[in-house]
């Protein structure tokens, strides 16, 4: 089972900052089966990276996401107050076929 | 416009059934891999299980933690996928949400339906 580890675990930054969030994983992840979501209190999950770096449809071009193998990175260029949020990583594999990460909460220093 | 709606959530007691249903529209269900994903009280999320189209051989997969005592399954003709869960466990206490998207990822998201376990 491939294990992916997300840090920080919480990175309290303010608006207009740029935050960098880090998955790594146990094994090497194919570039296209790595996604990124986004979640806030109380919603479900939003896609908003697949293929380790390609953008969601209606995903604004802040968010980008890049890296290979066991090591990938989402970055928002400027944080916007609606970016605080959770941001959890995921891998689609053999078996099992998907695993997240823990995820990282982005919070309002 | 693609909608997944859950339902049949509820409070059970430790070791017994429920049954969720995911009332599906928007798009072609009968082509589409289905997954359920929960979340714990305050957790991450952890993929349950799917399964595959019918034209793919209609196969499920499982997370080990589920595997044996829940079943996924689809109703094509009613576009609905269930999730029928047996022998809960406290720690199967979440929201379980419906979702699809390319099989490999997941572009749409139900809103998810709250399972409690408590005696």
């Amino acid at each position: 089972e491939i294990v992916l580890t997300q840090s920080p675990g919480t990175l309290s930054l303010s608006p207009g900052e740029r935050a960098t969030l880090s998955c790594r994983a146990s094994q090497s992840v194919s570039s296209s089966y790595l996604a990124w979501y986004q979640q806030k209190p109380g919603q479900a999950p939003r896609l908003l990276i697949y293929g380790a770096s390609s953008r969601a449809t209606g995903i604004p071009d802040r968010f980008s996401g890049s890296g290979s193998g066991t090591d990938f990175t989402l970055t928002i260029s400027r944080l916007e107050p609606e970016d605080f949020a959770v941001y959890y990583c995921q891998q689609y594999g053999s078996s099992p076929p998907v695993t997240f990460g823990p995820g990282t909460k982005v919070d309002i220093k | 416009e693609v909608q997944l709606v859950e339902s049949g959530g509820g409070l059970v007691k430790p070791g017994g059934s429920l049954r969720l249903s995911c009332a599906a529209s928007g798009f072609t269900f009968s082509n589409a891999w289905m997954s359920w994903v929960r979340q714990a009280p305050g957790k991450g999320l952890e993929w349950v299980g799917r399964i595959k189209s019918k034209t793919d051989g209609g196969t499920t997969d499982y997370a080990a933690p589920v595997k044996g005592r829940f079943t996924i399954s689809r109703d094509d003709s009613k576009n609905t996928l269930y999730l029928q869960m047996n022998s809960l466990k406290t720690e199967d206490t979440a929201v379980y949400y419906c979702t699809t998207g390319s099989g490999k990822y997941f572009d749409y998201w139900g809103q998810g339906t709250l399972v409690t376990v408590s005696s």
